[in-house]
């Protein structure tokens, strides 16, 4: 694709049930980064992998949070039992290997109720 | 513990003025400062980076300056314009990890 695609774009979601955010990163790049962005804030790191494997996962806050990249290209962030304080913007973003220049996508805005 | 620091929180200008955004890091393994741009709705859109080894970068209306020894850089934009509202973040990151770390970000407003 021609850019970073993240869906759904917008996801509501009771308390304590169970999410997954999806991330299709630029064709050919390996790395690939969640952050999470409330609102006024900068983006906030959670995991970086590179090709299948997480690199870094030492910004996922809990062991609610879990992310998967299993073929190396698409990634899931997966988020148990949700609480009203993981509302925010989930953003991925890809490079190519070993790049600095990192593309994101327009994110996930996540609304816990 | 903020790792790159960024002011001012908000700045409104005047089209045609010249808004200055300011950061400074604390870690010396960083070696790559990219800036960002976001409009609200979108993910950030990289907009200028800069490498340790130049003091200075331009592209078109925006130039980065870059003080090693300070361990600050500052973003400049040229002939501001109201399309250049938006909200703009540094960051920085190191050989080491590659993994960008943000400002807080500025929210700028440029009127017409």
């Amino acid at each position: 694709g021609a850019g970073v695609s993240q869906t759904p774009s917008n996801k509501v979601t009771e308390k304590g049930k169970y999410v997954e955010l999806r991330c299709d990163p630029i064709s050919g790049h390996t790395a690939l980064y969640w952050y999470r962005q409330s609102l006024g804030q900068g983006p906030e790191f959670l995991i970086y992998f590179q090709g299948t494997g997480a690199a870094d996962d030492s910004g996922l806050p809990n062991d609610r949070f879990f992310a998967v990249r299993p073929e190396g290209s698409v990634s899931t962030l997966k988020i148990q039992r949700t609480e009203r304080g993981d509302s925010a913007v989930y953003l991925c973003a890809s490079s190519l290997n070993r790049g600095r220049e990192a593309f994101f996508g327009q994110g996930t805005r996540l609304t816990v109720v | 513990q903020q790792q790159v620091k960024q002011s001012p929180q908000s700045l409104i200008v005047q089209k045609g003025g010249i808004p200055i955004i300011n950061c400074a890091y604390e870690n010396t393994a960083f070696d790559y400062f990219p800036w960002y741009q976001q409009f609200p709705g979108k993910g950030p859109a990289l907009l200028i980076a800069i490498r340790p080894d130049v003091s200075e970068k331009k592209e078109g209306r925006f130039t980065i300056s870059f003080n090693k020894s300070a361990k600050q850089f500052s973003l400049h934009i040229m002939d501001s314009q109201p399309g250049d509202s938006a909200t703009y973040f540094c960051a920085a990151s190191s050989g080491g990890s590659y993994i960008p770390t943000f400002g807080r970000g500025t929210s700028l407003i440029v009127h017409p």
